[in-house]
């Protein structure tokens, strides 16, 4: 098993460019979640998934936007990139949500400019 | 106030030193995770704790659901053990993980 495959690894984007932030497990996992780490802060959910279909918010949603068409899947969208988003942005996932172990991908380091 | 608090925020300690970083909650959980991020960024899970005490290696992760506390602990530190250890709960009621600000800890040889 791969785990959780995040890509890219890196990315450098100008004000107001969108993106996809690619997320893919390959553990059958129901719960998949997007997070963002900032320095002297906790990691921040942005959105979550229990499920092939369902979306929700988290705490810090605002110009992001996802879709679970699939089990495997689940990118986050970029909007129109501000400078506040610059952040390293993890994707984990669970077998469901309470009770169970996280596996988190790799990260993504993500520069707006 | 942070839901999830940890302390401290920064340690140094000599190899072979034990050592403690605890957690505190305010909010009702199913289970509390420790995880550790290396200075590359990967994070990795270490223990899910409902109740009790967990061993591995080590690392010993213990809980007080009464009292809202948790502990990790390592026995017989060692530079490898440098990393930031980040304490998180599965609030009750939600499908939202919540996550303490880590401790960055520091084992020098």
């Amino acid at each position: 098993n791969a785990g959780v495959t995040q890509t890219p690894k890196f990315q450098v984007l100008k004000t107001g460019q969108s993106m996809t932030l690619q997320c893919a497990q390959d553990m059958n996992h129901e719960y998949m979640s997007w997070y963002r780490q900032d320095p002297g802060m906790g990691l921040r959910l942005i959105h979550y998934s229990v499920g092939a279909g369902i979306t929700d918010q988290g705490e810090v949603p605002n110009g992001y936007n996802v879709s679970r068409s699939t089990t495997e899947d689940f990118p986050l969208r970029l909007l129109s990139a501000a400078p506040s988003q610059t952040s390293v942005y993890f994707c984990a996932s669970s077998r469901e949500y309470s009770n169970q172990p996280q596996h988190f991908g790799d990260g993504t380091r993500l520069s707006i400019l | 106030k942070n839901e999830v608090e940890q302390s401290p925020q920064n340690l140094t300690a000599q190899e072979g030193e034990f050592i403690t970083i605890n957690c505190s909650y305010s909010v009702g959980i199913s289970a509390l995770h420790w995880l550790q991020q290396h200075p590359g960024g990967g994070i990795v899970s270490l223990f899910m704790l409902s109740s009790g005490k967990k061993k591995h290696g080590r690392l010993i992760a213990t809980i007080n659901i009464q009292e809202k506390h948790s502990s990790l602990h390592i026995t017989a530190s060692h530079p490898r053990d440098s990393a930031v250890y980040i304490c998180a709960v599965d609030e009750k009621g939600t499908y939202k993980y919540i996550f303490g600000t880590g401790t960055r800890l520091k084992v020098l040889a």
